[in-house]
């Protein structure tokens, strides 16, 4: 069973749309991310959602919302898309004591 | 908050070599240090990890020792084979449960 999933696995879209990924995870744990991986393969944390409790780094554009509708689930709205908006965005979560954190198959943003 | 350096950012090495990856972490509470490895195309997934309580980890050909004096981490691969080829992270993470990577070392084995 595949333990953090998301959707797409590759978005190609229009400059100035909205967009949706979904991720959703089976592991029961509390704590979900949001992570953008540019061309250099920099791991950029975006968002993380822990209890309801959500922490942006505030270097992302207010573009980007994160929503959960459950404990299970955390998705990414993208409004306006920008060309700089390509990327790979990883969703990934963790729980326990342990810290590990499990990343999704990641999804491959193009903007032309 | 924490700052995580990592180096070098490419490692190229021959098959059979060791090759050495170094981090520093600028956060004395941090306590917990997990070594991903990124294969092209793939997940981030965890190799292996430290806590701040042990200075030194092995699991088969890999290992990672940690200096919490010098704030500084380091993940050893021994006998490498192509298949070792990937992006590896390091990270750092302290009393906020959310982790610090470093930039990534692309290590490339040539067999």
């Amino acid at each position: 069973d595949t333990a953090v999933s998301q959707t797409p696995k590759y978005l190609v879209t229009q400059m100035g749309n909205d967009k949706s990924i979904k991720c959703e995870q089976n592991l029961g744990h509390d704590t979900m991310y949001w992570y953008k991986q540019d061309s250099k393969k920099f791991l950029k944390i975006m968002f993380s959602y822990n209890n309801k409790e959500l922490i942006i780094n505030e270097t992302v554009p207010n573009r980007f919302s994160p929503k959960s509708p459950d404990k299970a689930h955390l998705n990414l709205h993208i409004n306006s898309l920008e060309l700089g908006d390509s990327a790979v965005y990883f969703c990934a979560s963790s729980g326990g004591t342990s810290g590990e954190q499990f990343f999704g198959p990641g999804t491959r943003l193009t903007v032309l | 908050g924490e700052n995580v350096e990592q180096h070098p950012s490419t490692l190229s090495v021959q098959e059979g070599d060791s090759a050495v990856i170094k981090c520093t972490y600028s956060d004395s509470a941090s306590n917990y240090f997990p070594w991903y490895k990124q294969e092209l195309g793939k997940r981030p997934q965890l190799i292996i990890d430290i806590r701040s309580n042990v200075g030194e980890k092995k699991d088969q050909r890999i290992a990672v020792t940690l200096n919490k004096t010098a704030k500084h981490f380091s993940l050893h691969i021994t006998e490498t084979q192509p298949e070792d080829s990937a992006v590896y992270f390091c990270a750092a993470r302290g009393g906020s449960y959310i982790p610090t990577f470093g930039r990534g070392t692309s290590l490339i084995v040539h067999p």
